[in-house]
């Protein structure tokens, strides 16, 4: 079975772009977490979505967005970015993204704003 | 609130040796912990979780975990350690996201194995 998978793998953008990254969960999955990982503030949650829907957030501005398909796969977009938005982008995966449950990482989108 | 604190930013370890890494949290309900771990550049891997079936949970790669109520600790172990082993390891909580709210993990700062020959 194939695993979570994320892309693009890397990303330069300037200040003030927008960028989109995917994120295709395993098969089955339906419940998929997006993380921003950075030296400073380390790992924090962005939000999560089940069958399209938003069920949770993090504390983030509006700048960050995401949503969900049909098929479970997920994009997350950030506009206007900002030199403080360089970091990793981690996807995970679950079945029902309920409580206790096992989360599936993928690799990650480096994103560097110059 | 729920929270998670790992004690140490850098731990250092001879081959062999025993690693033990810190965890303490924070839950008003019982909480459901888990042991991720991170290689250069790869995403998280799950060694254990704990979700009150035994305090002792033992992991992959040899790691295990002791979840302590009266300490409010999760600390994991290993008895040997091996240079494979070496990356960084983070402590998590989940959230009690109630209702229909989704899964969240709450992160640790994380611990940096180092292991030395």
């Amino acid at each position: 079975k194939a695993g979570v998978t994320q892309t693009p793998r890397y990303l330069i953008k300037t200040r003030g772009q927008q960028v989109t990254l995917s994120c295709s969960p395993i098969s089955g999955h339906r419940s998929v977490s997006w993380y921003q990982q950075t030296p400073g503030q380390g790992l924090q949650f962005l939000f999560e979505y089940f069958s399209e829907t938003q069920r949770n957030k993090g504390n983030f501005p509006g700048r960050f967005s995401g949503r969900q398909f049909s098929n479970s796969r997920s994009e997350m977009n950030v506009s206007t970015l900002e030199l403080g938005d360089s970091a990793l982008y981690l996807c995970a995966s679950s079945t029902q993204g309920a409580r206790g449950e096992k989360l599936f990482f993928g690799s990650g989108t480096q994103l560097s704003v110059l | 609130a729920q929270s998670v604190t790992q004690l140490g930013s850098h731990v250092s370890v001879s081959e062999g040796a025993l690693v033990l890494l810190r965890c303490n949290y924070s839950s008003s309900v019982p909480p459901y912990l888990f042991w991720y771990v991170q290689y250069p550049n790869q995403g998280l891997q799950l060694l254990l979780k704990y979700t009150s079936a035994a305090t002792l949970v033992k992991g992959i790669n040899g790691f295990e975990a002791e979840f302590k109520k009266s300490e409010t600790s999760f600390h994991l172990t290993k008895p040997s350690a091996h240079m494979s082993d070496a990356a960084e390891y983070f402590c998590a909580v989940s959230d009690l996201g109630g209702g229909n709210q989704g899964g969240k993990l709450i992160f640790g700062q994380g611990t940096e194995l180092s292991v030395k020959p």
